[in-house]
């Protein structure tokens, strides 16, 4: 079974200030996909950016963007020009490639880091 | 498009009681799961549903039930609450649709206590 792991409870930056959070995962598979998602206080889950594993190249969206190293497990997001409605709960997840989609909708989180923009 | 609609938003049981949290997605999406969300556990699958008539147990499945009759339904059923149940509930749904693929829309969670 994978795991996916969120080292950092909580986290700080100062707003337009840069701030990386971290994701290290457990697979024997070669091919999947990894998520962050991010949750404000309203509770809704908002999917911020995904990789799949056989890009080399690291995805990007706007300010996020994720540092993506496969040997080592580790899924990084990265957040540039910090905002206050960054301020959220996020969440790393992983989900198995299924070819035949038996996997879809199944995903691993993390266990959540708490960022907080300072004004 | 409503995408995925969960009700209701909070629920007080108590223990012993049955209840059916609803979840209705308008996106004709094959996928649907539920998940619920702990402190410090991040969120973990209880059930899901490749399509209509077929379902399977996640990583947490013990104490709920899942029905999928319909593409778009997917209620779950709490048979015997009980406090350890307490937690934030919430559906997701998906497409192997080229442009969707992967993707999770998630509904707005539900907030269960179970005294």
């Amino acid at each position: 079974a994978q795991t996916v792991t969120q080292s950092q409870p909580e986290m700080s930056v100062q707003e337009a200030e840069t701030v990386t959070l971290s994701c290290t995962y457990d697979t024997s598979e070669s091919d999947y996909y990894l998520f962050w998602y991010k949750q404000p206080p309203s509770r809704q889950m908002i999917l911020v950016i995904r990789q799949e594993a056989y890009k080399q190249q690291n995805a990007t969206e706007n300010r996020f963007s994720v540092n993506f190293q496969k040997a080592a497990k580790s899924f990084s997001l990265k957040i540039s020009d910090s905002q206050l409605g960054d301020a959220a709960m996020y969440f790393c997840a992983y989900r198995s490639f299924s070819a035949g989609g038996t996997s879809y909708g199944k995903l691993t989180f993390g266990q959540g880091t708490i960022l907080t923009v300072h004004p | 498009n409503a995408g995925v609609t969960q009700t209701p938003k909070f629920q007080v049981l108590k223990t012993g009681q049955s209840m059916t949290l609803q979840c209705a997605q308008d996106m004709n999406h094959e996928y649907m799961s539920w998940y619920r969300q702990d402190p410090g556990m991040g969120l973990r699958l209880i059930h899901y549903s490749v399509g209509a008539g077929i379902t399977d147990q996640g990583e947490v499945p013990n104490g709920y039930n899942v029905s999928r009759s319909t593409t778009e339904d997917f209620p779950l059923r709490l048979l015997s609450a009980a406090p350890s149940q307490t937690s934030v509930y919430f559906c997701a749904s998906s497409s192997d649709s080229i442009s969707g693929a992967n993707v999770l829309t998630f509904g707005a969670g539900s907030r269960l206590t179970v005294l």
